[in-house]
């Protein structure tokens, strides 16, 4: 079965802390991987992987996908408490890009 | 620029009732439109999606039915709603927009549905 596992489920960290989330997946016709944040409403996007490898960055936040381990991480560095949110992993597959979400992770970062 | 909307967005509904929840976007056209239910501390599950004006796809049997009356427009609706059916509802597009093809979707504001 197509599934999505993050981990941690939820991480208290204090401001400048670096922090690294994951994100397991199995998927039969996978697309991409793709990371949101997650604040009150709606998620926002952060990134898109399809290559392995190949880190994506933007500003203190960064990712990378390894296809062949079918894992990806989130990392966030000199953490701020704007910071907090859930950050949710989703795979795109089929053919309108349908995405599949993990539970998320709970990110509080505190003063 | 592209811009979703969804409205409304708190509803409080009781048992049995009808609703109708709807999303609209603005700024391209013939995109993909999709439906995701949020529930309290859960990740997002996709309900249904559409490719084109009439088309719809189910991705889990439920209560619920959506449809695509226009290019631009996907309603959400249930004939009677059961307590499950809370949660958190959100729109999302995915296409081409100012010339630029995305293929990452984009969210719309959401409308937090509480069902009693």
């Amino acid at each position: 079965e197509d599934k999505v596992v993050q981990s941690p489920l939820s991480l208290v960290v204090h401001e400048g802390d670096t922090v690294t989330l994951n994100c397991s997946y199995e998927v039969t016709n996978f697309r991409s991987l793709l990371w949101y944040k997650q604040e009150k409403k709606a998620p926002t996007f952060l990134f898109m992987l399809t290559s392995s490898g190949i880190e994506k960055k933007s500003g203190r936040l960064s990712s990378i996908l390894d296809k062949k381990e079918l894992f990806s991480i989130l990392n966030i560095t000199a953490t701020q408490t704007g910071d907090s949110a859930i950050y949710l992993c989703a795979y795109s597959s089929g053919s309108a890009r349908q995405l599949t979400f993990g539970s998320g992770t709970q990110l509080t970062v505190l003063p | 620029s592209q811009t979703i909307h969804q409205w409304p967005a708190t509803l409080v509904q009781p048992v049995g009732s009808p609703l109708s929840l709807e999303c609209t976007v603005e700024g391209t056209s013939n995109p993909n439109l999709y439906w995701y239910r949020q529930a309290a501390g859960r990740g997002l599950q996709l309900l249904f999606y559409s490719v084109g004006i009439g088309q719809i796809s189910s991705e889990v049997p439920q209560n619920l039915s959506a449809s695509r009356p226009q290019d631009r427009q996907f309603i959400l609706s249930s004939k009677k709603l059961l307590l499950s059916d809370s949660g958190f509802y959100l729109c999302a597009w995915l296409g081409t927009s100012g010339g630029k093809t995305y293929n990452e979707q984009f969210f719309g504001p959401g409308t937090r549905l509480t069902v009693l």
